[in-house]
């Protein structure tokens, strides 16, 4: 079964650095990229950008682009998301996902999804 | 950035009915359209990609259609399990935008 399985919620203080994980298996992880998703308490999701788990060629979102960073280890199939220094902003859940692509290589979707990672930033 | 917008905002249906969801891009990305289904406390999960393609495993009361700017999601005879939030999501180009989406209400 191909499956992603993200790390447990977490509560952290404004300025605390923080990493979250995502760990795939099912599927050979190095062949898709691995996208994140926010969600904040009451709004839509919002894509923050992708990274090539192949090669670690990152891509953000422009709100994003500065503020977290992406990362992956092949040697054990998980995604990363960190940030340096939390905001009560950063308060939200947070999902990776794979993106999937028909065999022509024409359309792309997100399959599957991690189960989220809460993380509330709180003094 | 391509701006995705849906609605409605939220509606509410009986089991049985049939509803749809409309999503309209900021510019044309063809048919690179998916839309996802996902409850409180659950990974969404998609249901339609490429507008119109059903993905494995999806029941067929679900059906997508559209090109271009404009594509709606229809549920045919609606199910309990049904309820929660619908999003679109553009394919055509990074980043990736999603729709706000919308929030289906079982009466």
């Amino acid at each position: 079964e191909v499956q992603l399985v993200q790390s447990g919620a977490e509560v952290k203080k404004p300025g605390e650095s923080l990493r979250i994980s995502c760990k795939g298996s099912g599927y050979s992880f190095t062949t898709y990229w691995i996208i994140w998703v926010r969600q904040m308490p009451g709004k839509g999701l919002e894509y923050m950008g992708r990274i090539d788990p192949s090669g670690s060629e990152s891509n953000y979102s422009p709100p994003f682009q500065g503020h977290v960073t992406f990362s992956t280890d092949r040697s054990t199939n998980t995604a990363y998301l960190h940030w340096n220094s939390l905001k009560a902003s950063d308060s939200a859940m947070y999902y990776c996902a794979r993106r999937d692509e028909h065999p022509d290589g024409d359309a792309t979707w997100f399959d599957p999804w991690g189960q989220g990672t809460l993380v509330t930033v709180s003094s | 950035d391509i701006q995705m917008t849906q609605s409605p905002h939220s509606l509410s249906a009986s089991v049985g009915d049939s509803v749809t969801i409309t999503c309209r891009a900021s510019q044309s990305i063809s048919a690179y359209l998916n839309w996802y289904h996902h409850k409180p406390g659950k990974a969404p999960k998609v249901l339609i990609f490429a507008a119109s393609h059903l993905r494995s495993g999806v029941p067929s009361r679900f059906s997508g259609s559209g090109s271009g700017t404009d594509f709606s999601l229809t549920i045919s005879g609606l199910q309990p399990e049904d309820f929660g939030t619908y999003s679109c999501q553009q394919s055509y180009t990074t980043p990736y935008t999603f729709g706000q989406g919308t929030k289906l209400e079982i009466k």
